[in-house]
């Protein structure tokens, strides 16, 4: 199946309550990133967490990875309606050239005001 | 510094004409990728290309789609004979030879009616 399987698929919260979404991967990865969308527009990159690290914060967010499951997860706290988007998550797996990367289906966020 | 440059932003074809789509790296990025989203889903990696060298085309379609990145100008991303299942959002992103900095366009909306 897919590399790189966010859930859940869509996640509804109210303003101010934390949001976490999951990514699964099958490969051995060099890093993993998290990317958000915004309806009708390019992707932003958010946080990126190499294999050998466990977790990682960029303002509200805070990443881990966990390779022993090849999981990672995104929380973003105390949310905002602005938050509103899709995020995805990416993988660069060992052995592949460049930076190419392989992207989940991602989780669609609704935060409510 | 413009940051990676995709034109058209909206292209509209009819079935069997051609779709060019064209991405200037950001300054300084010698390496390019193409991705493809269809609605809903996440990014689908198609090529990757390094001035004058596609490197890695594992993900384009056989037939009707070629990519190339010239010495001088932008990458082109060429559909031949378009059909409606091309229609999707195409994303350009670029890197440096060395280093992350990973950094995607807006993106080209193909519809083919």
């Amino acid at each position: 199946s897919q590399q790189g399987e966010e859930d859940p698929q869509a996640l509804s919260i109210q303003e101010g309550e934390n949001a976490t979404m999951n990514c699964s991967y099958k490969t051995s990865i060099n890093n993993l990133q998290w990317y958000r969308q915004n309806s009708g527009r390019g992707l932003v990159h958010l946080i990126l967490i190499r294999s050998n690290e466990r977790e990682k914060h960029s303002g509200r967010l805070r990443v881990t990875l966990d390779t022993s499951k090849k999981s990672s997860s995104l929380l973003i706290t105390a949310s905002r309606a602005a938050d509103t988007a899709s995020y995805f998550c990416a993988t660069k797996p060992w052995g592949t050239s460049g930076s190419r990367l392989t992207f989940g289906e991602g989780t669609q966020l609704t935060v409510n005001p | 510094n413009a940051g990676v440059m995709q034109n058209p932003r909206h292209l509209v074809r009819r079935r069997g004409q051609e779709a060019r789509l064209r991405c200037s790296p950001m300054k300084g990025h010698s390496h390019v990728y193409w991705y493809r989203q269809l609605p809903e889903e996440g990014l689908k990696f198609m090529v990757y290309l390094q001035k004058e060298n596609i490197i890695d085309e594992s993900g384009m379609p056989k037939e009707r789609f070629s990519a190339e990145f010239p010495k001088e100008g932008p990458s082109i991303l060429r559909i031949q004979q378009v059909v409606r299942g091309d229609s999707a959002a195409y994303f350009c992103a670029s890197s440096p030879e060395f280093g992350y900095g990973y950094t995607f366009g807006s993106g080209t909306r193909l519809t083919v009616v």
